[in-house]
């Protein structure tokens, strides 16, 4: 089983300033990578897959990026409506898998 | 409009068995796979199986294999989730969820079902 490791678990960001989420996979993945983000009481949303592909209606300030088993999951301006729980997710082999997640948090 | 509605969550007893249903609307749902994910309270997104788009292949999470059975009924674009021998560590929301099978990533996702094991 592919082991997906996100740091940190709770990212402190001022509204209008850069997020970076990591995500370290426990071997390759090739590009097969997902990110999601889940507000309180509500199902995860897709934002990037292949890594870096926005999915349809996601704002250009997300963007994702890879280097090797590393992945970033990079909000380049947090506005109010992004604070909330990042998951990535392998999707090159079976069993899929989550990281444990990353809360980005109002500081 | 994409949507998918699970339903048939509850308060199950230790050991019992529970059928999940998710209803799809919005596209032609024989083309795409379908998953079920689920969240255990306050806890992070597990995975649980997947079908294909005619049923041919289905994937299970080893913590569900031999329990859980996925199956699907294009006829009434419903995906199924039959779960015997319930534990309290399945207490979870259920997702259901599209994706291309092949490239399993998961979009959209309903808004969940609430299982409860538990005597």
């Amino acid at each position: 089983e592919i082991v997906m490791t996100q740091s940190p678990a709770t990212l402190s960001v001022s509204p209008g300033e850069r997020a970076t989420l990591s995500c370290r996979a426990s071997q390759s993945v090739s590009s097969n990578l997902a990110w999601y983000q889940q507000k309180p009481g509500q199902a995860p949303r897709l934002l990037i897959y292949g890594a870096s592909t926005r999915a349809t209606g996601i704002p250009a300030r997300f963007s994702g990026s890879a280097s090797g088993t590393e992945f970033t999951l990079t909000i380049s301006s947090l506005q109010s409506e992004d604070f909330a729980v990042y998951y990535c997710q392998q999707y090159n082999n079976w069993p899929l898998t989550f990281g444990g997640g990353t809360k980005a948090e109002i500081k | 409009e994409v949507q998918l509605l699970e339903s048939g969550g509850g308060l199950v007893q230790p050991g019992g068995s529970l059928t999940l249903s998710c209803a799809a609307s919005g596209f032609t749902f024989s083309r795409y796979g379908m998953s079920w994910v689920r969240q255990a309270p306050g806890k992070g997104l597990e995975w649980v199986s997947a079908i294909r788009g005619d049923g041919g292949s289905t994937y299970y999470a080893d913590s569900v294999k031999g329990r859980f059975t996925i199956s699907r009924d294009n006829s009434k674009n419903t995906l199924y989730l039959h779960m015997n021998s319930l534990r309290a560590e399945d207490t979870a929301v259920y997702y259901c969820a599209k994706t291309i099978f092949g490239k399993n990533w998961f979009d959209p996702w309903g808004q969940g079902t609430l299982v409860t094991v538990s005597s």
